[in-house]
């Protein structure tokens, strides 16, 4: 069965600080990957998404996340955050059957 | 457009009762889903339908119903509400197809005491 892991649960950094949250998954084939962000109270909005070409994505807001095959991995990245970044990121993988697998979620605060 | 439409947003059940969450999409989304989701588990999916008439299991449908009778509409059923029950519930539409991405609702918290 298709799993999503995320490293982190709980991630606190101060505002300007640069972010790195880890996604790996795990099926061999042709994937498509998302990350998706939940505000505090709000729904889950897209971030950026990866189908196919350039594996390095760039999304809303300054997120980017770069797709390795190899690794099997789609890391979230962020330069500098700021205290609005302060949410859940979820990564989310759809490896055939139109079925979207969700990580574990990862809650990041920043610190003003 | 109004995207993806649950109703309600809160709900308090007694452990026993049953009610239907409503879930509605005029985007004309072929694949419709049920999530829900818990602290520390992410969303995990009860049920999905990739069209009218067509349902299935998700990885945690028991408890829970759905059917498909029209395209915009995908109402989950709880018969017999449960305490563990008791989480925030996502519907969620794309279009059947690869190389699409999923559109939420604003979710439904839900309360089994």
């Amino acid at each position: 069965a298709q799993s999503v892991s995320q490293h982190n649960h709980h991630v606190i950094l101060s505002e300007a600080a640069s972010l790195e949250l880890g996604c790996n998954y795990s099926y061999g084939g042709t994937v498509n990957l998302f990350w998706y962000v939940q505000y505090p109270g709000q729904h889950l909005q897209l971030l950026l998404k990866y189908f196919s070409g350039d594996p390095l994505v760039k999304g809303i807001k300054g997120f980017e996340a770069e797709f390795i095959k190899s690794k099997f991995s789609f890391n979230l990245r962020k330069p500098s955050v700021q205290w609005s970044d302060t949410a859940e990121y979820f990564c989310a993988v759809n490896a055939g059957g139109n079925k979207l697998v969700f990580g574990a979620g990862t809650i990041l605060r920043v610190k003003s | 457009n109004a995207g993806v439409t649950q109703t309600p947003k809160f709900q308090v059940l007694k452990t026993g009762q049953s009610m239907t969450l409503q879930c509605a999409q005029d985007m004309n989304h072929e694949y419709m889903s049920w999530y829900r989701q818990d602290p520390g588990m992410g969303l995990r999916l009860i049920h999905y339908s990739v069209g009218a008439g067509i349902t299935d299991q998700g990885e945690v449908p028991n408890g829970y119903n759905v059917s498909r009778s029209t395209t915009e509409d995908f109402p989950l059923r709880l018969l017999s509400a449960a305490p563990s029950q008791t989480s925030v519930y996502f519907c969620a539409s794309r279009r059947f197809r690869e190389n699409t991405e999923a559109f939420f609702g604003q979710g439904t918290r839900l309360t089994v005491v």
